[in-house]
């Protein structure tokens, strides 16, 4: 069974400071997804990292896939509190067909 | 943009009843899904679809069907609805190639209530 696990599952931090999100998996996926939830509504997604050790930026937000396409994490630099949020990995299942998601990191960011 | 629309926000129903979950997507998606989202459990998949009147049972199906019959439209049944059945309730769509990481498009969510 292919599974995502996330951590730190809570995080709050102070306006300013610097965070990591960790996804962990023993499985190889194809590829891995990140979204952001915001409160009363549905998941967004953020990027998409698809080749071993790639690195994407978006502003503040810094992705890595790791080497062996197991794992990715998610480094916010100077949080803000506009990126409070609840934060999902997701990656395809073998067949394919749907997305396997972590349960998930609930960041909070206080100014 | 993509727009996916599920028809209510917050629904209130009682133990037993037959309740219907609608959702509308505008952007000629293939696949469809439903999700549930509980504290610490995460995002668990019920059904999805990816083509009219097809259906696939996700990890989660016992207590739901799901109907299909356009490609738009994707519909959420729970037959008898039960207290464990509260929840928050997510559908999404996406094009039909999962391999060449399309995204997924989610509604803003039903909060279903069974008392």
């Amino acid at each position: 069974t292919q599974l995502l696990e996330q951590s730190p599952q809570f995080l709050s931090i102070q306006e300013g400071e610097n965070l990591t999100v960790y996804c962990n998996s023993s499985s190889v996926f194809s590829s891995l997804q990140w979204y952001r939830q915001e409160p009363g509504e549905g998941p967004v997604l953020l990027v998409t990292v698809v080749t071993g050790g790639e690195v994407k930026k978006l502003k503040r937000l810094t992705f890595q896939f790791g080497d062996a396409r197991k794992d990715s994490s998610l480094h916010i630099t100077a949080a803000q509190p506009g990126d409070t949020g609840l934060y999902l990995c997701a990656g395809a299942d073998q067949a394919g067909t749907a997305l396997i998601f972590g349960k998930g990191t609930t960041l909070s960011v206080s100014s | 943009d993509v727009k996916v629309t599920q028809s209510s926000r917050y629904l209130v129903k009682r133990t037993g009843e037959k309740v219907f979950l609608e959702c509308v997507q505008d952007m000629d998606h293939e696949n469809m899904f439903w999700y549930r989202q509980d504290p610490g459990l995460g995002l668990r998949l019920i059904y999805f679809s990816y083509d009219v009147k097809m259906k696939e049972k996700g990890d989660i199906p016992e207590g739901y069907s799901v109907s299909r019959e356009k490609k738009e439209r994707f519909s959420l049944i729970l037959e008898s609805a039960s207290t464990n059945q509260t929840s928050m309730y997510l559908c999404a769509s996406s094009s039909r190639h999962l391999y060449s990481n399309q995204p997924q498009h989610f509604g803003d969510g039903t909060r279903l209530s069974i008392l």
